[in-house]
C-alpha cells in the first residue's frame, strides 16, 4: 500500500518569498512521485513527476522538486512566488504496479500568496 | 487540442435519486480513470478503463456505484439511490495508458450535490 503526507494544510508566504511545501510518502516498491496543482474552478495541472534518475526535478512556472530515497520526501521549492501561484498543489505517489498509474493523493496545500 | 470534458459541471439531486456523469477523453487516450474528491480532502481513485474494460475498480466504494465505457471512449459513471455522503466532485482523467508511464490529464470535475 502506498500514501502521502502533507503536513501543512495551508502556507501563508509574502509574494517573492521562497516557499517549500511538504511531502513524505511511504511505499513498499519503487514509486513514481508528482505535484499537481489546482487553481481555483480548475482541473488538476502535472506540475512535475519523478520517475527515475536525477533527484532534483524542474516543472513549469519556476517550481521544482527533491526526491530524498533515505527520508521518503518530496517536497516541493520555489525561490520566488507570485500572486499567480496561489492555489492547492497536490503530492501524489504511485508504484505503477500493473502497467498503469493509480495514483494516491494526499490532503493538499493551500499556497496563499500574499501581495 | 480538446482537453478531458466532463457534463454536467454541477449536479444537484435528492438522495435516493439515481444520476450519471459523463467523461469525454482526450481523443487516442486509451486509459480512463475516475476519482473523488471529497470537501478538505485529495482526490480518490475509483476505478479505471484500459478501452472498453474496468482493469481495476478496488475504489469503487460499494454497489451503488458503476462505471461503463462501451466504446473505448466516452466514459459514464452511475451512482444508484444516492446519499449525502455522495457529495464529492468526481475527476476524469485520461492518458495514452503506455505500459509503466502515461501522464494523466485531468478534467474539470463534475461537483455532485446530494441534498
Amino acid at each position: 500500500a502506498q500514501s502521502v503526507t502533507q503536513l501543512d494544510s495551508q502556507v501563508p508566504v509574502f509574494e517573492e518569498a521562497p516557499v517549500e511545501l511538504r511531502c513524505n510518502y511511504s511505499s513498499s516498491v519503487s514509486v513514481y512521485l508528482f505535484w499537481y496543482v489546482q487553481y481555483p474552478n480548475q482541473g488538476l495541472q502535472l506540475l512535475l513527476k519523478y520517475l527515475s534518475g536525477s533527484t532534483l526535478v524542474k516543472g513549469i512556472n519556476g517550481f521544482e522538486a527533491e526526491f530524498n530515497k533515505s527520508q521518503t520526501s518530496f517536497h516541493l521549492r520555489k525561490p520566488s512566488v507570485h500572486i499567480s501561484d496561489t492555489a492547492e498543489y497536490f503530492c501524489a505517489v504511485s508504484d505503477g504496479s500493473g502497467g498503469y498509474q493509480k495514483v494516491t493523493f494526499g490532503i493538499g496545500t493551500k499556497l496563499q500568496v500574499i501581495p | 487540442g480538446a482537453g478531458v470534458s466532463q457534463t454536467p459541471s454541477n449536479k444537484v439531486t435528492e438522495k435516493g435519486k439515481y444520476v450519471e456523469l459523463r467523461c469525454d477523453p482526450i481523443s487516442g487516450h486509451t486509459a480512463l480513470y475516475w476519482y473523488r474528491q471529497s470537501l478538505g480532502q485529495g482526490p480518490e481513485f475509483l476505478i479505471y478503463f484500459q478501452g472498453t474494460g474496468a482493469a481495476d475498480d478496488s475504489g469503487l466504494p460499494n454497489d451503488r456505484f458503476f462505471a461503463v465505457r462501451p466504446e473505448g471512449s466516452v466514459s459514464t459513471l452511475k451512482i444508484q439511490r444516492t446519499e449525502r455522503g455522495d457529495s464529492a466532485v468526481y475527476l476524469c482523467a485520461s492518458s495514452f495508458g503506455r505500459v509503466g508511464w502515461g501522464e494523466q490529464f485531468f478534467g474539470p470535475g463534475t461537483r455532485l450535490t446530494v441534498l
